[in-house]
């Protein structure tokens, strides 16, 4: 259980195009979800928190309108970056908040998203 | 400024040791704790969590809490290359999105 799904697993993409990643919980309803980014060697950071049928809740530092964050289902919430540039390239990792496995505040990951930007 | 410190290694230990990965954190009220193990390339995958002070046991990981010394562990017993991996310490302070607060990790070999 508490499976979490990310698509695609990696793009590449040239500098100025807008590219979207989905991240969908397979086995169970996800009212929070949160999306960060891992550059090489270096912790996750948290990007946002994405709650279903309202707007997200993005961390200092992070562009909302360059990252756009919507979560229309209990299972499905989007991140699209927008006019994607080299300093763009990144792991992107969304996680999904169970509230029947591990309590309230467990997050289960997605295996991630590998963005290039060329 | 919630923070998580962990001692980045390498850590290294030989198969069959006992592994054992430190945590403190900086936020008395934080309410619960996470271990999650990174392969390198790859997302966190979800160890173990504890909520409450003492030991918490599964197979051969041992999470450890006081709340007091603001402080977590995790024992890894009988330790496998398989092992080697970062672990990173996670932190839930509660609120209405229930964020994690991430360590950097430390980096776990387990030589053969």
């Amino acid at each position: 259980g508490a499976v979490v799904s990310q698509h695609p697993s990696w793009v590449i993409c040239k500098s100025g195009t807008s590219v979207k990643i989905e991240c969908r919980s397979l086995d169970f309803q996800a009212t929070t979800m949160f999306w960060y980014r891992q550059f090489p060697k270096q912790s996750l950071m948290l990007m946002a928190t994405s709650n279903e049928g309202s707007k997200a809740t993005y961390e200092q530092g992070v562009e909302k309108d360059k990252f756009l964050i919507n979560h229309a289902s209990l299972t499905l919430s989007t991140l699209t970056v927008t006019s994607a540039h080299p300093e763009d390239s990144s792991f992107y990792i969304c996680s999904a908040r169970s509230l029947l496995a591990g309590g309230p505040n467990t997050q289960y990951f997605g295996p991630g998203t590998r963005l290039t930007v060329l | 400024q919630k923070e998580v410190e962990q001692n980045s290694g390498p850590l290294s230990v030989p198969e069959g040791a006992i592994a054992s990965l430190n945590c403190t954190y900086s936020d008395r009220g934080s309410q619960s704790f996470f271990w999650y193990r990174q392969y390198s390339g790859k997302s966190p995958e979800l160890i173990m969590f504890i909520y409450s002070n003492g030991d918490k046991e599964d197979g051969r990981f041992t999470a450890q809490l006081n709340k007091a010394s603001q402080y977590v562990s995790l024992l890894i017993r009988d330790s496998q290359p398989s092992d080697s991996a970062t672990y990173l310490c996670a932190v839930g302070s509660g609120g209405s999105n229930y964020k994690l607060t991430f360590g950097k990790g430390t980096l776990l070999t387990v030589n053969p």
